[in-house]
């Protein structure tokens, strides 16, 4: 079992859609949670930074934690077209430390 | 404050060929970090610098691959004897004791 799951999907949705994307984690050390947003051969671009449990809200965007289900939530409110891209969460046990990366989902919006 | 900068973005070696990659972090960040990435997965973590100090390998970093980073600001990713299973994306990163990582762009691998 891998440290981080992360469905890949792909996952198609239509524009203004709710979308849910989710990853599950099996270290129960971890602190940090982030997710990114990767397009296609650009680097990662962090979007949401959680420490421990608890939801967090960034204009479309809520990040929420689950560490007693060791799980982690990231919801998008109307979605665009422009937010299709890759999706990786991403976790550390100690702030500065190496990030663990799931596979990634890969969202694609249609308008 | 440009952002995260590497150098080259695209590199193409033949077999055996040894390669230099460079990271230009943002300027006030004390972190500095290697990944690697290939296609369909995550990123993978290679090491990290603390300043100059070098403070975690992964054991993916084989004997081949050897990072640095002279006087705390810029760093340089070696890789000796390239092998068709080092073509990748490497990806650097830095950050502020932690909070938010910032990734560049990337260096693609290719070895033929």
């Amino acid at each position: 079992q891998k440290e981080v799951e992360q469905d890949p999907g792909p996952l198609s949705v239509p524009e203004g859609a709710i979308v849910s994307l989710n990853c599950t984690y099996s270290n129960s050390a971890f602190q940090y949670f982030m997710w990114y947003r990767q397009y296609s051969r650009k680097g990662p671009e962090l979007l949401m930074y959680t420490y421990s449990s608890g939801n967090k809200e960034d204009g479309r965007f809520t990040a929420q934690v689950d560490k007693s289900s060791k799980y982690i939530s990231l919801f998008i409110r109307d979605s665009q077209p422009s937010d299709s891209a890759t999706y990786l969460c991403a976790m550390s046990d100690q702030a500065g430390t190496a990030l663990i990366f799931g596979k990634g989902t890969t969202l694609s919006v249609s308008s | 404050d440009t952002g995260v900068s590497q150098n080259p973005r695209h590199k193409i070696t033949k077999r055996g060929q040894n390669v230099t990659f460079r990271c230009d972090p943002i300027s006030e960040h004390n972190r500095l970090y290697w990944y690697r990435q290939t296609l369909g997965q995550g990123p993978e973590f290679l090491t990290y610098f603390q300043n100059e100090a070098q403070l975690e390998k992964s054991r993916l970093l084989s004997d081949r691959f050897s990072a640095e980073r002279p006087k705390g600001s810029f760093s340089t990713l070696e890789i000796q004897r390239t092998e068709q299973g080092d073509s990748a994306m490497y990806l650097c990163a830095s950050s502020l004791y932690g909070y938010g990582y910032t990734f560049g762009s990337g260096t693609r691998l290719t070895v033929v």
